[in-house]
């Protein structure tokens, strides 16, 4: 079935390290895009990538890193830097880029400082 | 940049029951998208609705673009309708940036 896969479900993190989130997509979408969830919050976008190896900052990108190497795979480091990492993080594609296609979300990371 | 705003914040409905929700939105739209979060947290998408009416099944949803807000219909409501209902927008003009509103957390009781 196409669609957009997230993993882990759920990650922990210690203090000082890098995680990488995945996300890939199978749907052809020219688009996609990273978004954290607090609690009790909406999403608000980290980065967005509208081709291969090209990417923008979001409104909360501090933190984080991107790569789009392949049309498929858009991964996502929270990187030591990013102090309040405990979130929720959704994935995101769409078939084009300015807003003229539907969104389509993964089933979303949980991570956690340990 | 665009202020998204839902109403109500909460809703407690009895099984069987019809809502409204409602999102205003401060500026013109290209796309204007429903989702339902559920407990699991997963987002599912509902309608893409820049303006005009859509229906699937038990929920409809119309936007008036010119006026900037859009209801969401939920008719004959079931538990598993029970979660939080995201409006979000993406602006006339601006590169991809979906912008949500803090949503509606409904909980469908017996």
């Amino acid at each position: 079935d196409g669609g957009i896969t997230q993993s882990p479900k759920y990650l922990f993190r210690k203090e000082g390290q890098n995680v990488t989130l995945s996300c890939e997509q199978n749907l052809n979408h020219d688009a996609m895009y990273w978004y954290r969830q607090d609690p009790g919050q909406g999403l608000r976008l980290i980065y967005y990538s509208q081709i291969v190896n090209d990417f923008q900052k979001g409104d909360i990108a501090e933190g984080y890193s991107v790569s789009r190497e392949k049309k498929e795979s858009f991964p996502l480091t929270v990187t030591s830097a990013q102090k309040n990492p405990t979130a929720f993080y959704l994935c995101a594609s769409s078939m084009t880029e300015w807003g003229h296609q539907p969104q389509h979300f993964g089933d979303g990371t949980r991570l956690s400082i340990l | 940049g665009i202020q998204v705003e839902q109403s109500p914040p909460d809703l407690i409905l009895q099984e069987g029951a019809n809502s409204t929700l409602r999102c205003n939105f401060s500026d013109s739209v290209n796309n204007l998208q429903w989702f339902h979060q559920n407990p699991w947290g997963q987002l599912i998408n509902l309608f893409y609705i820049p303006s005009g009416t859509k229906q699937n099944g038990r929920l409809s949803a119309t936007t008036v673009a010119t006026e900037r807000y859009s209801l969401l219909y939920i008719s004959s409501s079931q538990t598993t309708d029970s979660g939080v209902y995201f409006c979000a927008v993406h602006p006339t003009g601006t590169a991809s940036k979906l912008t949500f509103g803090t949503g509606t957390r409904l909980q469908v009781t017996l």
